[in-house]
């Protein structure tokens, strides 16, 4: 059962790149790597996902090492728009158990 | 709007009740999911169905129960519930048994 740690919180400001490290020691061969959105009160939204190397879309990249213990969410020039909480979430392709990591706190200032 | 329906959208009951959320998926979404999301905490997986069966469990207490019926919507059971029961419990649903998943808006149960 893969355990996913992930920081509490982070600031940033208007323009700057947040990068957002999720760990998951356990992680099995089958396991994709995925990172949703949260608003409050709201359900979450997907961001990317990702198996190994390097993903990349409109809105992220996700970094993941070879080993793959690790991941990194990176939001390029965020807004004030991004301030919201983000999971990483282990995704047991084989039926093993969802672990959502504890969420990341992002405020953006101006 | 994720195309992913959720009823009903605040409950509130008392303690030992019995109560069930409704989840409609995404048109031609196999696999739901149930999550709990206590005040201000993260998501912890309870269930996942797929085209019908059980396909994998998380925390779910024994006083709760879900089932996924044959037209793909499904329903989460909470019995005999206490304060700490109190939460917003989210349903996703997604095309195969793993990759991105659609979220509801969520139900959010008030147990008094």
């Amino acid at each position: 059962l893969a355990k996913t740690t992930q920081p509490i919180s982070m600031d940033s400001y208007e323009g700057q790149e947040v990068n957002i490290t999720c760990s998951h020691n356990n992680i099995a061969t089958n396991d994709y790597i995925t990172w949703y959105q949260q608003f409050p009160s709201q359900g979450p939204r997907f961001i990317i996902q990702g198996y190994k190397t390097k993903v990349t879309n409109e809105v992220a990249s996700l970094f993941i090492p070879a080993d793959r213990k690790s991941s990194t969410l990176s939001l390029p020039r965020v807004s004030l728009s991004d301030t919201a909480v983000y999971y990483c979430l282990v995704d047991g392709a084989a039926g093993n158990k969802l672990t959502f990591g504890g969420g990341t706190r992002v405020l953006v200032k101006p | 709007d994720s195309g992913v329906t959720q009823t009903p959208k605040h409950l509130i009951t008392a303690t030992g009740q019995r109560v069930t959320l409704r989840c409609s998926p995404r048109s031609g979404d196999l696999s739901v999911y149930w999550y709990q999301q206590s005040l201000d905490q993260g998501l912890q997986f309870l269930i996942q169905y797929y085209n019908g069966e059980e396909r994998a469990k998380g925390n779910i207490l024994e006083r709760f129960s879900a089932q996924q019926f044959p037209d793909l919507h499904s329903e989460l059971n909470l019995s005999s519930l206490e304060l700490g029961d109190s939460a917003l419990y989210f349903c996703a649903s997604s095309v195969a048994a793993g990759g991105e998943q659609y979220f509801g808006p969520g139900t959010r149960l008030t147990v008094t």
